[in-house]
C-alpha cells in the first residue's frame, strides 16, 4: 500500500543553518505530495505542495521538489530561523481512497539562537 | 473569516462516557475528515465524508462514529468502546477529492 517515510528527529540546528528533512514515498499512480507544519499545540498548516513530477513547491523560504525517479520529496531551507521550530509532516494524497492524506510520522525541528 | 472551527479545544471525559467533538467549516468544502494524532506519531484517518449524508471509515474507525447532515458540519463522537481515546483530534476539509486538505486547530481529549 501507499506509505510515506521521513527522517526521524529531533533535528536541532543553529539559526541560519541549512535544513534538509528527507521524505520518500511508496505509491501507485501519481499522487500529489505535501509538506505540512505543526506549531506546538496547534493544527497542521499547509507549507507547500507539488502535484506532478519535477514540480517544485515553495513557501516562506522552504522548497521541495517532486522526484519521481527517486520517489522523494525532501524539504529544504537555506537559512532557518528560531521561528521555524515546529514539527514537519510529509504527506501524499491517496488516490485509491478519494484523496485522503497518508502522513509520515513527523520530524521535530528545534532551531537554537 | 473562512476556516475550520473545532470545539472544544480541551475536553476531559470519564471512562465509559461518550463525547462529541464539533467541527464546522465555512469554506463551502464538500469533503471533510477526522484524524487522530498521538504523541510522536503521524496522523491516522478515522472517518471521512465526500458529500452530505455519506461517510466512510478510515483506518481506525472502531470506537468512533460520525454524521454529515449538513455540508458545513462533521461532528465526531468518541464512544465508550474506544479503548484508548486520549489523543489530539484534527478535523479537516477539502473542496473535493484529491484537492488540498486544510486543517482546524484541533481538540485535545483526555480520559480521566
Amino acid at each position: 500500500g501507499n506509505s510515506v517515510t521521513q527522517m526521524e528527529g529531533p533535528v536541532t540546528l543553529s539559526e541560519e543553518a541549512f535544513l534538509t528533512i528527507n521524505c520518500t514515498y511508496t505509491a501507485t499512480g501519481y499522487p500529489s505530495l505535501f509538506w505540512y507544519v505543526q506549531y506546538p499545540g496547534e493544527g497542521l498548516q499547509l507549507l507547500l505542495k507539488a502535484t506532478k513530477a519535477d514540480d517544485k513547491g515553495s513557501n516562506k523560504g522552504f522548497e521541495a521538489t517532486y522526484r519521481k525517479e527517486t520517489t522523494s520529496f525532501h524539504l529544504e531551507k537555506g537559512s532557518v530561523q528560531v521561528s521555524d521550530s515546529a514539527v514537519y509532516f510529509c504527506a501524499l494524497s491517496d488516490l485509491g481512497s478519494q484523496g485522503n492524506l497518508i502522513f509520515g510520522k513527523g520530524t521535530k525541528l528545534s532551531v537554537k539562537p | 473569516d473562512g476556516g475550520i472551527t473545532q470545539s472544544p479545544k480541551y475536553l476531559f471525559r470519564k471512562e465509559g462516557q461518550n463525547v462529541t467533538l464539533s467541527c464546522e467549516q465555512n469554506l463551502n468544502h464538500d469533503a471533510m475528515y477526522w484524524y487522530r494524532q498521538d504523541p510522536g506519531q503521524g496522523l491516522r484517518l478515522i472517518y471521512y465524508s465526500q458529500i452530505v449524508n455519506d461517510f466512510q471509515k478510515g483506518d481506525i474507525a472502531e470506537g468512533y462514529s460520525v454524521s454529515r447532515e449538513k455540508k458545513e458540519s462533521f461532528p465526531l463522537t468518541v464512544t465508550s468502546a474506544q479503548k484508548n481515546p486520549t489523543a489530539f483530534y484534527l478535523c479537516a476539509s477539502a473542496s473535493g477529492s484529491g484537492n488540498t486538505i486544510y486543517f482546524g486547530e484541533g481538540s485535545w481529549l483526555t480520559v480521566v
